[in-house]
């Protein structure tokens, strides 16, 4: 089976310093992992993957996510937070041994405080 | 620009009416999913299609219906609608390895 965990309900960062949304994975094969993005009242939005190949990938709005095959982790990372980048964050992921649908985690607020 | 469009994006309606949220794709994406999602919180998954005459209900039991008689269309029907269906609504499509494009959303209110 396949299941993703995000630890923290609520990440508090202040502007400019660097954010951190944690995530990690459970799958029996090779993993394919999302983040998306939601704004209030508007559906998610894509903002990187990891397939295959380089650990770390860059993705929309200049974030950024590593894969930790040993730690089974793929964390959002952003070196200067905004304001605007306060949204609920979902990490994803599906198995490519498994089913094809994905599974989401919880989600996580991020509020980015001016 | 939107490939994929949820219509009404918001509707109230009286309890026992009859009401279909329509989603359409223009990528020609084979899957298309249906998650429900209070504000704020988790995403259920209560209706998905791997292709057209193909539906299968989700992890959250849901009293909705759906169709898919045309690849790029997936309407969602609820027959009798109450209040505990109050709720947002996310389409969603994807195909390959890529991930899930999400419509807008429709946020249902039942009076």
């Amino acid at each position: 089976a396949q299941s993703v965990a995000q630890p923290e309900d609520q990440v508090n960062v202040a502007e400019g310093n660097p954010l951190t949304v944690k995530c990690t994975y459970s799958v029996s094969g090779n993993p394919y992992l999302f983040w998306y993005v939601q704004y209030p009242n508007r559906g998610l939005q894509f903002l990187l993957k990891y397939i295959t190949g380089d650990n770390l990938v860059k993705g929309s709005y200049g974030f950024e996510a590593e894969f930790n095959k040993s730690q089974t982790s793929f964390h959002l990372k952003k070196p200067s937070a905004l304001v605007s980048d306060s949204a609920l964050y979902f990490c994803a992921v599906r198995d490519d041994n498994y089913g094809q649908n994905f599974v989401f985690g919880p989600g996580t607020r991020l509020s980015v405080l001016p | 620009e939107a490939d994929i469009y949820q219509t009404p994006r918001y509707l109230v309606i009286g309890t026992g009416k009859k009401i279909t949220l329509e989603c359409s794709q223009t990528m020609g994406h084979d899957k298309m999913y249906w998650y429900q999602q209070d504000p704020g919180m988790e995403l259920h998954l209560i209706h998905y299609s791997y292709g057209v005459n193909s539906t299968e209900k989700g992890d959250l039991s849901s009293e909705s219906t759906v169709s898919r008689i045309r690849t790029e269309h997936f309407p969602l029907t609820l027959e009798s609608a109450r209040p505990s269906h109050t709720s947002q609504y996310l389409c969603a499509s994807q195909t390959g390895r890529d991930g899930y494009t999400f419509g807008s959303g429709t946020r249902l209110t039942v009076v």
